[in-house]
């Protein structure tokens, strides 16, 4: 069975502050890798994804997450916050039967 | 370009009503389907995801039911309301076979069971 563990339930950084997002999975195969980011009351939108070839990538606004399958980690990072950032945060991985799980999220607050 | 539509944005039921659901994809042929409830605190559960028409797969056992009548169209239903289904309903789809894609968002509907 896959599943995809946030550990943090929330966050809060200033704003300038790095970021770092944790995301731990549990799947059999090569994991496909995805963050979403939510807005209060809004869909979801896509930030990156990972399916193959470098471990390291660049999504929309800045972030970026680097998959390392030795940790089973697939972490999301972001320089330097804007409070525009403030969302809840997703990580979800796909199987091949084409099955999206997501993790219970992290929601992130940024200080001024 | 494809597109989703889900509706109602906002519904308030009473407990032991029924629910529909409706989300409907433009823009692509068979694709996935899938419902996602996001109770407060709790995440994004997938409660059912499709492949193509009357093929639904449910992950939790539950008041819910879905059905797929249409390649384009994935309905959500309750005979019966519980407390406990209120929460926000995220309806999305992916290329079928295409696991590399990633899965597109409506809007959600926020519903209150009272």
């Amino acid at each position: 069975a896959q599943s995809v563990t946030q550990p943090d339930i929330h966050i809060t950084v200033s704003e300038g502050a790095s970021l770092e997002l944790r995301c731990n999975y549990s799947y059999g195969a090569t994991p496909y890798l995805f963050w979403y980011v939510q807005s209060p009351g809004q869909g979801l939108q896509l930030l990156l994804k990972y399916f193959s070839g470098d471990t390291l990538v660049q999504g929309i606004k800045g972030f970026e997450a680097e998959f390392k399958r030795s940790q089973s980690s697939f972490n999301l990072r972001k320089p330097s916050v804007h409070w525009s950032d403030a969302a809840e945060y997703f990580c979800a991985l796909k199987s091949s039967g084409d099955k999206l799980t997501f993790g219970t999220g992290t929601r992130l607050a940024v200080r001024p | 370009s494809q597109t989703i539509h889900q509706w109602p944005a906002t519904l308030v039921q009473p407990v032991g009503s029924p629910l529909s659901l409706e989300c409907t994809v433009e823009g692509t042929s068979n694709p996935n389907l899938y419902w996602y409830r996001q109770a407060a605190g709790r995440g994004l559960q997938l409660l059912f995801y499709s492949v193509g028409i009357g093929q639904i797969s449910s992950e939790v056992p539950q008041n819910l039911s879905a059905s797929r009548p249409q390649d384009r169209q994935f309905i959500l239903s309750s005979k019966k309301l519980l407390l406990s289904d209120s929460g926000f309903y995220l309806c999305a789809w992916s290329f079928l076979d295409r696991v590399d894609t990633e899965a597109f968002f409506g809007q959600g509907t926020r519903l209150t069971v009272v």
